[in-house]
This record gives structure tokens, sequence and C-alpha cells, in this order.
């Protein structure tokens, strides 16, 4: 089964400033990479799908990128309201996993 | 409005079973593929299983950590989907969630229930 693998395991960052959270695929998977958002106490919520593919509602400072094995999820301007876990899911094939999770804080 | 409903959730003992169901409406059940994920306190997501639609022959997927024990099932004339845990060990503890895919754009979609919080514990 392919692997996901996200760094950092959190990180810590100033309002205002650029984040970037890696996932990476032990093997390719093209473009089949979503990306969540779960705040704490909540249930997660999409924010990108097809890896760079914003989901409907979701502000325009989080972008998504990579295709194959390597993946970015990138906040440009990071907001108090971005505190929460970020996860990756890959899902060409069965079974759909998930990276470990980001755990973004602000400084 | 799009909702997932989750059900069945509780406390149960080691070696027990338990089902859940996903009540679902807003949306065209038979167009989707439903997910189940989990989610112990403190930890990460980790998929657990899913069930196709009719046209892709209802074919189910299982997390090797519940293969063999749990069955995902779905009725589309109810618009439902169940979860059969069996055999249940106390590491499958969590809350469990389902979650739509759309089988028609083959993406995930952002509905998901709530979730229901099953305790594996004596």
């Amino acid at each position: 089964d392919i692997q996901m693998t996200q760094s950092p395991s959190s990180l810590s960052a100033s309002v205002g400033d650029r984040v970037t959270i890696t996932c990476r695929a032990s093997q390719g998977i093209s473009n089949y990479l979503a990306w969540y958002q779960q705040k704490p106490g909540q249930v997660p919520e999409l924010l990108i799908y097809a890896a760079s593919t914003l989901q409907s509602g979701v502000p325009s400072r989080f972008s998504g990128g990579g295709s194959g094995t390597d993946f970015t999820l990138t906040i440009s301007s990071l907001q108090p309201e971005d505190v929460a876990t970020y996860y990756c899911q890959k899902y060409n094939s069965a079974p759909l996993t998930f990276g470990q999770g980001t755990k973004v804080e602000i400084k | 409005e799009v909702q997932l409903v989750e059900s069945g959730g509780g406390l149960v003992q080691p070696g027990g079973s338990l089902k859940l169901s996903c009540a679902a409406s807003g949306f065209t059940f038979s167009g989707s593929a439903m997910h189940w994920v989990r989610q112990a306190s403190g930890k990460g997501l980790e998929w657990v299983g899913r069930i196709r639609n009719k046209a892709n022959s209802y074919a189910t997927a299982y997390a090797a950590s519940v293969n063999g024990r749990f069955t995902v099932s779905r009725d589309d004339s109810e618009n439902t989907a169940f979860l059969q845990m069996n055999g249940l060990k106390t590491e499958d503890t969590a809350v469990y969630y389902c979650a739509r895919f759309d089988e028609i754009a083959l993406v995930p979609t952002p509905n998901w229930g709530q979730g229901t919080l099953v305790t594996v514990s004596s």
C-alpha cells in the first residue's frame, strides 16, 4: 500500500507568514490528492482536491500544488482562524490513506 | 442541503459487534460512493472503508486494520450506508464519520457527517 508522509508534524508561525506543508506519497498518485483542515472539536473540512483545485468557499490564501509523489499546501498569509491540523489524503485507489497530520499554531 | 447523519455508536465490550448507519439527504445517493473514516481521541484521521455505487458494482474496500472484521454496505432505497463492525477491539475506539465521494467526477466532496462515538471497553 502507498504511504503518505507529511512534514512537518507541527509548526508555529506568525500572523501574515507564508506557511507550506509537504505531503509525500511512497508511489506516484498523479494528482489524486486532497487536503483537509480540522479545527479542534470539529469535523474535517475539504480544502483542496485534485492536488490544486480549491473547494468552493475556501479562502484564496490556501493553495495546493504538486503531482506524482510530492505535494504542497500553502497558506499565503496565515490568519488566526487557520489554527488547525491539516491532513492530506490520496484517492487514486483504495486504501485512501491519510497523512499523519500537521498541526499549525500561531506564534 | 446535503446532510449525513451517523447513528448507532455506543459502548460495546471487546469481541462484540455494532452496526453504524449513515442517513443521507440532499444529493443523489446513487451517484455517490460512501466512505467511513475514524479518529481516535487526540489522534489523526484513519480511512476505514468504502462502498462504491451500483454503476461500480457496489465494490468495497477496507483498511488492513479492519479487513475481515468490518463490512460496509448500503441501501439505495433508503439513502443509507452502514458499517457493520464485528470482533471489536479496544483500539477500534474512535469517532466514526461517514463521508461522500462523487462517483461522477471521481473526487472527494466536502460532505461529512458529525460523527458517532464508538467505545470498546470492558
